[in-house]
């Protein structure tokens, strides 16, 4: 079966540090891969998603980026981060006709 | 206007009330429709999938899509505190595309 995983489940970090977080999908391949921020009690926002390695779509422009260095690997980065890049991040994957997400990371940046 | 509306809440009933929660759209092109359940702190979870118009059933749970109306609703029989929770509803409009997301009504079943 397949699962996907998101690390870290938490993290703080200061304003202007920079950001990494990890997904990963197991079981499947080739899979559409989407990095979402959901803001305390808002729906979800679409930040990236990508349908193969290296290729990568952004909606939202703003100081956050995103890579896909293997197939079953989505990072998403930022170089300074800003207050308002709080919230709660979801990686997402895509069999045929659903969707399906990771844990999330909870981000604050103080 | 948004693609997707989804009824505000929060939405607060009795242990085994019947729970109807909804979404309209705007987009007639989408085709798949989807409810998630998202408890406080995690990711979201499929609760029910259907691509055509009508009921599908699924223990307590019956996802209904009226396509005609631009309109599905999902309803919880015999509501536990268990199921207190955030439903989001989701659609779109072919196979790989992207979700369109409702913006999520929060419950509370008391007991």
């Amino acid at each position: 079966s397949q699962t996907i995983h998101q690390w870290p489940a938490t993290l703080v970090q200061p304003v202007g540090s920079p950001l990494s977080l990890e997904c990963t999908v197991e079981g499947t391949s080739n899979p559409n891969l989407y990095w979402y921020r959901q803001a305390a009690g808002r729906g979800l926002q679409l930040l990236f998603y990508s349908v193969g390695i290296g290729q990568i779509s952004s909606e939202v422009p703003q100081n956050l980026s995103a890579s896909r260095p293997q197939d079953r690997q989505f990072i998403l980065s930022s170089k300074k981060l800003l207050l308002s890049d709080s919230g709660f991040y979801l990686c997402a994957w895509t069999p045929k006709d659903t969707q399906y997400f990771g844990p999330g990371t909870r981000l604050t940046v103080l | 206007q948004k693609e997707v509306e989804q009824d505000p809440g929060p939405l607060s009933v009795p242990e085994g009330a019947i729970v109807s929660l909804n979404c309209t759209y705007s987009n007639s092109a989408f085709q798949y429709f989807m409810w998630y359940r998202q408890y406080s702190r995690k990711g979201p979870e499929l609760l029910m999938y259907t691509y055509s118009s009508g009921n599908k059933e699924d223990g307590r749970f019956t996802a209904q899509v009226d396509k005609s109306s631009k309109y599905i609703s999902l309803f919880i029989r015999d509501s536990q505190p268990s199921d207190s929770a955030t439903y989001l509803c989701a659609m779109f409009e072919t196979s790989g595309s992207r979700l369109t997301f409702g913006e999520g009504t929060q419950l509370t079943v008391n007991p």
